[in-house]
C-alpha cells in the first residue's frame, strides 16, 4: 500500500516550452501533497505544499507563476513548469502525506520525474 | 541561521559491521524527526520516525537516536549487508514539513 507514482519519469524539452508533471496517490487519498527540487549531489529542497482544493504554499524563493501547481482531487497533483530553460534542469519529486492529516504522518515519495531542458 | 548537517563524506564499512550515521541540526525545533533511504535515481522511501520526547526507535536492524539537548540523531543499522548501500537522509519535521539534510552515502563492502 501506499504508492506514489508520477509521470513522466524523465522528459526533455527544449528551452521556452512548458512541461507538466503529474503525481497520483495509487491506493490511498491525499489531503496534502508536497513538490521538491533536488540537484545532483544535493538535497532535496521543499519547493511548495499542496492541499487539495486549496492554493498551493510556495517556499520563499520559488516562483509560484513559473511553477505551477493544481491540486485537483485527493490523488492527483500536477506541477507544470513553465517557459523552462536549462537551469530548471533538476529531479522534480513529489511527496503525498495520508488522509489523516497529521503531520507526523510519514510521506510517501514519488519515483521522481528527471527533466532536461536543452 | 538554520542548519541540518549529516555525515559530509561517504560511509564505507565492511560487510557485518555497524553503521551508524550522524544528523546535527541548529536553529531548528523539531516535533519529530524522519530517516529516509534513497537510491540513484529513485525517490526516498521511509525508514523510522522518532517523536522528540522518544530517546530511541528500533525496527529490526535499524535504530535511530534522538537527542533535543544535542540537537543530533544518529541512525545505526547493526549487521550491514551490501544491500544497505545507498544514501540516507534525515528530515525534520517542522511546521507540517519536512526538512532535508544533505544525506550521507553509506557503502557496504562484502
Amino acid at each position: 500500500g501506499a504508492v506514489v507514482s508520477q509521470h513522466p519519469s524523465w522528459v526533455i524539452c527544449k528551452s521556452g516550452t512548458s512541461v507538466k508533471i503529474e503525481c497520483r496517490s495509487l491506493d490511498f487519498q491525499a489531503t496534502t501533497m508536497f513538490w521538491y527540487r533536488q540537484f545532483p549531489k544535493q538535497s532535496l529542497m521543499l519547493m511548495a505544499t499542496s492541499n487539495e482544493g486549496s492554493k498551493a504554499t510556495y517556499e520563499q524563493g520559488v516562483e509560484k507563476d513559473k511553477f505551477l501547481i493544481n491540486h485537483a482531487s485527493l490523488t492527483l497533483s500536477t506541477l507544470t513548469v513553465t517557459s523552462a530553460h536549462p537551469e530548471d534542469s533538476s529531479f522534480y519529486i513529489c511527496s503525498a502525506r495520508g488522509l489523516t492529516g497529521s503531520p507526523r504522518d510519514e510521506q510517501f515519495f514519488g519515483p521522481g520525474t528527471r527533466l532536461t531542458v536543452l | 541561521s538554520q542548519k541540518i548537517e549529516q555525515n559530509s563524506e561517504a560511509l564505507n564499512i565492511q560487510e557485518g559491521k555497524t553503521a551508524t550515521l550522524t544528523c546535527n541540526y541548529t536553529n531548528y525545533s523539531p516535533a519529530y524527526l524522519q530517516w529516509y533511504r534513497q537510491d540513484p535515481g529513485r525517490g526516498p522511501v521511509f525508514l523510522l520516525l522518532i517523536r522528540e520526547n522518544e530517546k530511541e526507535k528500533r525496527k529490526e536492524r535499524l535504530k535511530v537516536t534522538f537527542d533535543t539537548t544535542l540537537k543530533q540523531s544518529l541512525f545505526h543499522i547493526t549487521a550491514s549487508q551490501p544491500a544497505d548501500s545507498a544514501t540516507y537522509l534525515c528530515a525534520l519535521g517542522t511546521t507540517g514539513k519536512l526538512i532535508f539534510g544533505q544525506g550521507t552515502t553509506l557503502q557496504v563492502k562484502p
